[in-house]
C-alpha cells in the first residue's frame, strides 16, 4: 500500500458546526502532515507529527486542532471555522523528520476539499 | 526567511522541451525538490537534488546549483498529460527548519497540441 487515504473529499460545514477531517497511511511512515492550499497557491504547512507527537504548528488558529491517534492515522478537528478557511486540506506522509531529507519523500493525499458557508 | 522564486506560467507544444527554473534564498538547505500538481489532485513526486548537477529520470530532468540557490526542471518530449502546475520545494535542514518543506508558487505548465 503506497497510498495516503483521506476522507471526506468534500466537505461542507456552517461557521457553527464541528466536523473532522481523517487521514490514513500504512506504509509504516513516523512523518505525518497536514498542509492547506488555496487555488493557484502553494500548499502551506500547518502541522507535523512526528512519531505520534506534534512537532511543528505553523501557528494555526486554534479553531483547527490536530490529532494523531497512532502511526497511522491523523485527524484534524475543525470547530467555528470562518469562510476564508475554504480550502484544500492536504495531508502527507514520510519516513520521518530524521532522515536524509532525500529519503523523506513526502506522499500526499488527495485532499479534502472544505467548504465553510 | 524563505524566498522561492518560480515562473507563474509557461506554455510549449507536444514535443517540445521546456525548462522551469526555480530560484531559491532559505535559511537552511537540505535539498530540493519538484512536484507535479494537476488541477484537483495531490501533489506527485517528480526529483530531489541535494548535490550540484543534473539528475536524469526519464523524460524528466532536475539540476541543481547551490552556490546559485538556482534549479531547474527540464522536460523532454512533451505530452499533453504533461499540462499540470509544477511546484518547486526546498527542504530545512535543522533547528526550527527541520521537518518543513518550503514552496514555490508553483509554475502552470499548459501544453498545446
Amino acid at each position: 500500500d503506497t497510498e495516503v487515504t483521506q476522507t471526506p473529499k468534500h466537505l461542507v460545514m456552517g461557521m457553527t458546526n464541528k466536523k473532522s477531517l481523517k487521514c490514513e497511511q500504512h506504509m509504516g511512515h513516523r512523518a505525518m502532515y497536514w498542509y492547506k492550499q488555496k487555488a493557484k497557491k502553494p500548499p502551506e504547512l500547518m502541522f507535523v507529527y512526528s512519531y505520534e507527537k506534534l512537532s511543528i504548528n505553523e501557528s494555526v488558529p486554534s479553531r483547527f486542532s490536530p490529532e494523531c491517534p497512532n502511526s497511522s492515522l491523523l485527524n484534524l478537528h475543525l470547530h467555528a471555522l470562518q469562510p476564508e478557511d475554504s480550502a484544500l486540506y492536504l495531508c502527507a506522509s514520510s519516513q520521518g523528520l530524521a532522515v536524509p531529507s532525500g529519503a523523506n519523500v513526502l506522499t500526499f493525499g488527495a485532499g479534502s476539499r472544505l467548504t465553510v458557508l | 526567511g524563505q524566498n522561492i522564486d518560480q515562473p507563474t506560467e509557461m506554455t510549449a507544444t507536444e514535443g517540445a522541451i521546456v525548462q522551469i527554473n526555480c530560484t531559491y534564498q532559505t535559511s537552511g538547505f537540505n535539498g530540493l525538490f519538484w512536484y507535479q500538481q494537476h488541477a484537483g489532485e495531490a501533489p506527485t513526486f517528480l526529483s530531489y537534488n541535494v548535490l550540484d548537477g543534473l539528475e536524469e529520470k526519464g523524460r524528466f530532468s532536475s539540476f541543481l546549483s547551490r552556490s546559485k540557490g538556482y534549479s531547474y526542471l527540464l522536460l523532454k518530449e512533451l505530452q499533453m498529460k504533461d499540462s499540470a502546475s509544477y511546484l518547486c520545494a526546498v527542504s530545512g535542514d535543522r533547528g526550527s527548519t527541520l521537518g518543513r518543506l518550503y514552496f514555490g508558487r508553483g509554475t502552470q505548465l499548459t501544453v498545446w497540441p
